[in-house]
């Protein structure tokens, strides 16, 4: 079992569509993190939160808005995705602060925009 | 341009044959991190390498660490079906530790 949690596993989404991401840890890593993947190819970083705030966000689109409201939590708010963002959205965290610090990474939300 | 060359991309290979995948960088990196990833799951960290010259090993696996730090390798001896899977590398760049630098991933199919 992995210990980042993301619901919902699997989502499904129009256009016009607004919907949510969620992401829980509960290690006390301090960096969290959102990544996009394509099938057969590495995550792309989308976002950084480190101490609660965003620290990195790799020029991502403002249809994607990242929300930390906890040291726990982490969310990725979508609206109006197009159909290309459709991919394997995956939360991570690490212990952050720490050099090279590895990535603990959940198993993902498997989304769709029709 | 790719800091993180990986290879090959794709691997099918009989149960029992042995294979490596490389991941090469003409910068230095302070540290390499092998994870695998299977389907349907997020990436699962296999190992992590610091020191140059470093070998590791996890069971059938083995870990190296170029000495010049550019450079690491991924042995599996004996290959399973269990191994099947995407096999990715990704480095701490030694001049900037805030953002993880990832290979292009190795697919690998191991079949019975």
């Amino acid at each position: 079992d992995t210990e980042v949690t993301q619901t919902p596993k699997h989502l499904v989404m129009g256009m016009t569509n607004k919907k949510s991401l969620k992401c829980e840890q509960h290690m006390g890593h301090r960096a969290m993190y959102w990544y996009k993947q394509k099938a057969k190819k590495p995550p792309e970083l989308m976002f950084v939160y480190s101490y609660e705030k965003l620290s990195i966000n790799e020029s991502v689109p403002s249809r994607f808005s990242p929300e930390c409201p906890n040291s726990s939590l982490l969310n990725l708010h979508l609206h109006a995705l197009q159909p290309e963002d459709s991919a394997l959205y995956l939360c991570a965290s690490s212990a952050g602060g720490a050099v090279n610090s590895p990535l603990h990474f959940g198993n993902g939300t498997r989304l769709t925009v029709t | 341009t790719q800091l993180l060359e990986q290879s090959p991309q794709f691997l099918s290979i009989q149960e029992g044959e042995n294979l490596t995948v490389y991941c090469n960088s003409s910068s230095v990196f302070s540290s390499l991190q092998w994870y695998r990833q299977e389907p349907g799951e997020g990436p699962v960290l296999l190992v992590t390498v610091v020191t140059g010259g470093e070998v590791k090993k996890l069971k059938r696996l083995t870990f190296q660490f170029g000495d010049a730090r550019k450079d690491s390798s991924l042995h599996i001896t004996a290959a399973q079906t269990g191994d099947t899977g995407l096999y990715l590398c990704a480095g701490y760049n030694a001049g900037n530790n805030r953002k993880l630098i990832w290979g292009l991933g190795t697919s690998l199919a191991v079949n019975p």
